[in-house]
């Protein structure tokens, strides 16, 4: 049980572009999901927080007219990169909690977005 | 604010071995949630074991098991009997409901086991 997709697993795309990434709550309703961004051989850096039908909470520092986040429903959150740039390029990680704080969170395998 | 240590960026331990790795933290909060996620080559986020701050009995899942130090804000995690797919990036992470359901993670220890 808990299991947590993402699509596409990689992706490469053109400078300008724009680009979505899904998130899937396979076997549970998800009422938070969390979308990280991850370097190499870095820890996992939070970019924002979304509640289903609620408008996301980003972190500071992450532009939320770059990265459109939307949770429309309990087992679906999106993650688009708008305009994407070279420096856009990284590997995206969510995650989603079943319910309350005290539940852990199950994350995606991640998606690996290459811009050139 | 809510910070997670871990000191060892890098650990090794021989196939069949033991090797405990470390993680503090630093909170004002007395109710929250601290955990060990290990991440594969695979780069998927695996939960290994959880504990509960409220709980003073030390979280077991058969291998691996934490020495939870609240006094101290330290939560280590041993893995016994270490096996060749043990090996990965681990990262400690602590919750609290104050934070919105926030994880906060460490800079992860990088785990190589030795056959």
């Amino acid at each position: 049980g808990a299991v947590v997709s993402q699509h596409p697993s990689r992706v490469i795309c053109k400078s300008g572009t724009s680009v979505k990434i899904e998130c899937r709550s396979l076997d549970f309703q998800a009422t938070t999901m969390f979308w990280y961004r991850q370097f190499p051989k870095q820890s996992l850096m939070l970019m924002a927080t979304s509640n289903e039908g609620s408008k996301a909470t980003y972190e500071q520092g992450v532009e939320k007219d770059k990265f459109l986040i939307n949770h429309a429903s309990l087992t679906l959150s999106t993650l688009t990169v708008t305009s994407a740039h070279p420096e856009d390029s990284s590997f995206y990680i969510c995650s989603a909690s079943m319910r309350g704080w005290a539940d852990t969170q199950y994350f995606g395998p991640g998606t690996r977005l290459t811009v050139l | 604010a809510q910070t997670v240590t871990q000191s060892q960026p890098e650990m090794s331990v021989q196939e069949a071995e033991t090797v405990t790795l470390s993680c503090t933290y630093d909170t004002s909060e007395s109710d929250y949630y601290l955990f060990w996620y290990k991440q594969p080559p695979s780069r998927q986020m695996i939960l290994v074991i959880r504990q509960e701050a409220y709980k003073q009995q030390n979280a077991t899942e058969n291998r691996f098991s934490v020495n939870f130090q609240k006094a101290a804000k330290s939560f280590s995690l041993k893995i016994s009997d270490s096996q060749l797919g043990d090996a990965a990036m681990y990262f400690c992470a602590y919750r609290t409901p104050n934070t919105g359901n926030q994880f906060y993670f460490g800079t992860g220890t990088s785990l190589t086991v030795i056959p």
